[in-house]
């Protein structure tokens, strides 16, 4: 069965830092994944997804995420952080039995000023 | 363009209680989800709408939990009754094609707690 990890349950940077969030997947397949993005008290929206070709996908606001299938991974990056990219970060991969969205435990992003 | 509307956002009740959520999906979305997001934790499916007919609701408590969605557009949740685990926020989300894309949009969600 697939399955998404994300490291750290919270992540705290400086602001005008790196922003690096870690998620892991296992599949057998080369998969659909996907970052989604929660800020408080709204619902989730969609960042980034990487479905076929190019590795490494562009975002909204400034986030990057690049795909290593060698290394199971889809981390999310952008290279300052903004007071405003607090929020929780969430990944998940596409279930290709089901095509049903299999998510990641999620990452609380903490800016500091 | 108007997002997924979902009511109320908060709702505060007592164990053994029943409990409604309200959605309405962003027109002309075919797929409709319930999702149920527990602190800490990534959103798990409950049940999704192709249209007006269930395409899958096997994780969906159905001794407590009902869903419908009448004339394939908006739909409503209900838990009767509830339970203390039941405290979670309730995340609708809709999509044009289902989840072939990935691509769901969600509302702003209804927050339970269960007392």
């Amino acid at each position: 069965a697939q399955s998404v990890t994300q490291l750290g349950s919270h992540v705290s940077v400086s602001e005008g830092a790196l922003v690096l969030l870690r998620c892991n997947y296992s599949s057998s397949v080369p998969p659909y994944l996907f970052w989604y993005v929660q800020y408080p008290n709204q619902g989730l929206q969609l960042l980034l997804k990487y479905t076929t070709g190019a590795t490494l996908v562009k975002g909204i606001n400034g986030f990057e995420a690049e795909f290593k299938k060698s290394e199971t991974s889809f981390h999310l990056t952008k290279p300052s952080a903004h007071m405003s990219d607090a929020a929780e970060y969430f990944c998940a991969v596409r279930d290709d039995s089901n095509y049903q969205l299999i998510w990641g435990a999620g990452t609380k992003l903490i800016i500091k000023p | 363009e108007a997002g997924v509307a979902q009511s109320p956002r908060y709702k505060i009740i007592e164990k053994r209680q029943s409990v409604a959520f309200w959605c309405n999906p962003i027109s002309g979305h075919a797929t409709l989800y319930w999702y149920q997001q527990i602190l800490g934790q990534g959103p798990k499916l409950l049940i999704q709408f192709q249209n007006n007919g269930v395409v899958d609701d096997s994780q969906l408590p159905k001794d407590r939990f009902s869903a419908e969605r009448l004339k394939g557009v908006d739909s409503t949740l209900k838990i009767q009754p509830a339970k203390l685990e039941d405290s979670a926020v309730y995340l609708c989300a809709s999509s044009l094609k289902g989840f072939e894309t990935g691509e769901l949009f969600f509302g702003e969600g209804s927050r339970l707690t269960v007392l």
